[in-house]
């Protein structure tokens, strides 16, 4: 079953407008993390963001905040200010545990496009 | 510090062959992971291990099989390789207890069987 889903393949933004990347997710742990990681063209993970299910408070860091809406689960990334350097993957996961220990999966990825 | 380190870069394998790919990390992490993503898609979860001398399937197990040698290496076998696996493979650490666990990818392994 589809546990992380993104149901934006592709998105486009302009520079310096804010932009929403949508992440719903499906677990019955109650102790689970979400993240948000980018993905450029180069290839390589890079951690943006985490937000964990404990917390009361959305996650912020710099220009990326989590929408964390536990009840409806989900965990959307907003990226205020875009630039072009933001156009990339954007992948969300989560982290949840289970007789294995902690595991991390993730959604298909939304492609994101900061047009000048 | 060199985070997590994965080898060979690339390979390409003729279908039946076999290969293992290696993974280390230097940062005492306890949890390993091994990731695949094909094309224009996502990270799919091949095994994971939460800690030394235990491994777990995940996602996309089959024709693949795992080894945590010890708390820094983790390696991938492919036993006989398939065009379907063909992908980017990449490994990843991270340590649970810190909260905020993120995980530490390695560059990536492109494998490509012919």
């Amino acid at each position: 079953a589809q546990k992380i889903t993104q149901t934006q393949p592709g998105m486009f933004v302009q520079e310096k407008e804010a932009v929403t990347l949508d992440c719903t997710y499906d677990t019955s742990d109650p102790s689970y993390g979400l993240f948000w990681y980018k993905q450029p063209s180069s290839g390589e993970m890079i951690f943006l963001i985490y937000q964990g299910s404990y917390d009361q408070q959305n996650a912020t860091e710099g220009r990326y905040s989590l929408n964390f809406q536990k009840a409806r689960k989900s965990a959307n990334l907003v990226i205020s200010a875009s630039q072009l350097g933001d156009s990339a993957m954007y992948f969300c996961a989560m982290r949840e545990g289970g007789t294995g220990g902690f595991k991390t999966i993730f959604g298909a990825g939304t492609r994101l496009f900061v047009k000048a | 510090n060199a985070g997590v380190t994965q080898t060979p870069k690339f390979q390409v394998l003729k279908t039946g062959q076999s290969m293992t790919l290696q993974c280390a990390q230097d940062m005492n992490h306890n949890s390993m992971y091994w990731y695949r993503q094909d094309p224009g898609m996502g990270l799919r979860l091949i095994y994971y291990s939460a800690s030394e001398g235990t491994t777990d399937k995940g996602e996309v197990p089959n024709g693949y099989n795992v080894s945590r040698l010890n708390k820094r290496e983790f390696s991938l076998r492919l036993e006989s390789a398939a065009p379907s696996q063909t992908s980017v493979y990449f490994c990843a650490s991270s340590e649970p207890r810190t909260g905020a666990e993120k995980l530490f990818f390695g560059s990536g392994t492109q494998l490509s069987v012919l």
